[in-house]
């Protein structure tokens, strides 16, 4: 069963405090994303992962970072969270490199910080 | 770097009705390009990818045309029920790694 799993589903902080979200996915793809999805912005790529440790920079990466220590697990971990960093975040995985390939999304979390 | 907009935000119809979502993009390399639907509460989930190669594209439901002269990218619900209810995003790509969104079209299909 293909899947993309996240957790957790909600989450709330206070501002300041450190924020880790865990994703996971099972059909060994090399590539994995982490999005924000803001009313009105769509999605707003923040890194992307290529492989174990491998690591890009995405569109919006300031006030996020990434670790990949095996091909199945990405996290992004917000440092001090900041009010502006509520929002719902999506991971995502693909085969290979995107371009033609599907983008496989987890179901999100909902992440407030107040 | 590619652009897409997307209109309109927000789309309500009555069950049987057309339903039709606009996307437009910049970037003349852009060369695959996808119809995300996302139901409320869950993650997004891949409707349809098309090549620039090809121009009509029909799904259960739906019809997906590409105008490669006017960048211009659609997705048409032909006879809409309220099970189509949901957000759709549009998406384009090159052949590179980043995949650049739409802002999203809620469509809400009333029965």
């Amino acid at each position: 069963d293909m899947k993309v799993t996240q957790m957790p589903r909600y989450l709330i902080k206070r501002m300041g405090e450190n924020v880790l979200l865990e994703c996971g996915q099972d059909m060994s793809h090399e590539t994995m994303y982490w999005y924000r999805q803001d009313p009105g912005l769509g999605l707003q790529l923040i890194y992307i992962s290529y492989d174990v440790d491998s690591n890009s920079e995405g569109d919006i990466p300031k006030g996020y970072r990434v670790s990949r220590k095996k091909r199945e697990h990405f996290s992004l971990i917000l440092d001090s969270a900041k009010t502006n960093q509520t929002s719902v975040y999506f991971c995502a995985s693909s085969l290979d490199r995107a371009g033609a390939e599907t983008l496989y999304f987890g179901s999100g979390t909902r992440l407030t910080v107040l | 770097g590619e652009q897409v907009e997307q209109r309109p935000p927000h789309l309500s119809v009555r069950e049987g009705d057309s339903a039709v979502i606009t996307c437009t993009y910049t970037d003349p390399n852009s060369y695959y390009f996808f119809w995300y639907k996302q139901e409320p509460g869950a993650s997004l989930q891949l409707l349809m990818k098309v090549f620039s190669s090809t121009e009509i594209n029909e799904g259960q439901g739906f019809t997906v045309l590409l105008n490669k002269k006017d960048k211009r990218l659609s997705l048409n619900l032909t006879a809409a029920h309220p099970g189509d209810s949901a957000a759709y995003f549009c998406a384009a790509s090159s052949n590179t790694d980043k995949v650049v969104f739409g802002t999203g079209t809620r469509l809400q299909v009333s029965p």
